[in-house]
């Protein structure tokens, strides 16, 4: 595809359950980000990837969360034991290269937990 | 506590006015970015302005970056209805920043 693509679109859960959310970057592109945006608010910094490893963690909220990138393309980000605090839209971006090159962000996956 | 501050939080205004949208912060950025975002997509960037003092048009859209590198404002002229949509500002503290920190938004309405 010519864009970042994530799936599933929506997700709908229950308190307690397990969630994972996946992200498809741009061909080619060696950085991959994700950010969570709750409602009135803009993105918020969870985790970047350059490659395979997790460069930067520092946004991920507790340790229930996790996100892995195993090939250094297609990046799962995991949620353990969720929390209506959770519920949020989580966008995915993918840049060519490392610093400040262009993210381009994918549609984002809406998480809803009951 | 988000780093950058945008107002107003929302704009409604007629088709073929101008509107203003400000972005302001107490701290220091190395570069600063607008995107456009509408329901049910991600963000779209816009520009980035990196100099202090600097102006960028894109159309009817005009960017300024403070001479403090501390605030930003976008101005659209004549604005239209594919304007509508949610205007975000976003900076980089580091010119090898990766990670953006976003203010709120501004949810922009143009009726026709």
């Amino acid at each position: 595809g010519a864009g970042v693509s994530q799936t599933p679109s929506n997700k709908v859960t229950e308190k307690g359950k397990y969630v994972e959310l996946r992200c498809d970057p741009i061909s080619g592109h060696t950085a991959l980000y994700w950010y969570r945006q709750s409602l009135g608010q803009g993105p918020e910094f969870l985790i970047y990837f350059q490659g395979t490893g997790a460069a930067d963690d520092s946004g991920l909220p507790n340790d229930r969360f996790f996100a892995v990138r195993p090939e250094g393309s297609v990046s799962t980000l995991k949620i353990q034991r969720t929390e209506r605090g959770d519920s949020a839209v989580y966008l995915c971006a993918s840049s060519f290269g490392l610093g400040a090159d262009t993210q381009y962000f994918g549609p984002g996956t809406r998480l809803t937990v009951l | 506590t988000q780093l950058l501050e945008q107002s107003p939080q929302f704009l409604s205004i007629q088709e073929g006015e101008n509107l203003t949208v400000y972005c302001n912060s107490s701290s220091v950025f190395s570069s600063l970015q607008w995107y456009r975002q509408e329901p049910g997509e991600g963000p779209v960037l816009l520009v980035t302005v990196v100099t202090g003092g600097e102006v960028k048009k894109l159309k009817r859209l005009t960017f300024q970056f403070g001479d403090a590198r501390k605030d930003s404002s976008l101005h659209i002229t004549a604005a239209q209805p594919g304007d509508t949509g949610l205007y975000l500002c976003a900076g980089a503290l580091r010119s090898n920043d990766y990670k953006l920190s976003f203010g709120a938004g501004t949810t922009v309405t143009v009726r026709a």
